[in-house]
């Protein structure tokens, strides 16, 4: 099956330093991925949408300039928290898709902790 | 637009119960949905999807879903709980066109001995 990597699973950083997570798909090609953010015992918030070549699409709320996301190739994102601070704390969950395909298929998260 | 509504942030059974978890859907094109699992700290496992085609969808684990257009409802079923599926299902829709996926507030499912 589908299988999405995330890496990496944890990360803790010093307040004002940026983070990059990568989101891999292993064995299709992702022409769209989705980034996601999950505060606890809470739903997941889509962050931003990024296809494969383009520029992220980011939902309202979320600032593009903090939270950088780049698709450079068909099997590669990666989500940049740039100058961290502790409200930015939280679980990041990658999705991927392929084309043509409605189902997404979803990493297993990154712990971002910032002190 | 879509939208998913979850009844119960929480759910209770004793093991080898009848497992029920309720979704109902909101959506203005015919709705694509998806039952997801999660257990602590790992991300989203698909259990099942319904995509227009048959509308009783068996997935993994044992777990079924039935489409009701009518009830406008997509309810979660396992005919008897085990420990292993405690853990947080999420029932999300998406839309034609490649929408994106909304997903509801999520049930936790807690099985005891």
């Amino acid at each position: 099956g589908a299988v999405v990597s995330q890496h990496p699973s944890r990360v803790i950083c010093k307040s004002g330093t940026s983070v990059k997570i990568e989101c891999r798909s292993l064995d299709f090609q992702a022409t769209t991925m989705f980034w996601y953010r999950q505060f606890p015992k809470k739903s997941l918030m889509l962050m931003a949408t990024s296809n494969e070549g383009s520029k992220a699409t980011y939902e309202q709320g979320v600032e593009k300039d903090k939270f950088l996301i780049n698709h450079a190739s068909l099997t590669l994102s990666t989500l940049t928290v740039t100058s961290a601070h502790p409200e930015d704390s939280s679980f990041y969950i990658c999705s991927a898709r392929g084309q043509g395909a409605r189902e997404q298929f979803f990493g297993p998260g990154t712990r971002l902790t910032v002190l | 637009a879509q939208s998913v509504t979850q009844l119960g942030s929480h759910v209770s059974v004793s093991e080898g119960a009848l497992v029920l978890l309720r979704c109902n859907y909101s959506s203005s094109v015919p709705p694509y949905l998806f039952w997801y699992v999660q257990y602590p700290n790992q991300g989203l496992q698909l259990l099942l999807k319904y995509t227009s085609a048959a509308t009783l969808v068996k997935g993994i684990n044992g777990f079924e879903a039935e489409f009701k257009k009518s009830e406008t409802s997509f309810h979660l079923t396992k005919p008897s709980a085990h420990m292993s599926d405690a853990a947080e299902y999420f029932c999300a829709v998406t839309g034609g066109g490649f929408q994106k996926l909304v997903f509801g507030t999520g049930t936790r499912l807690l099985v005891s001995p």
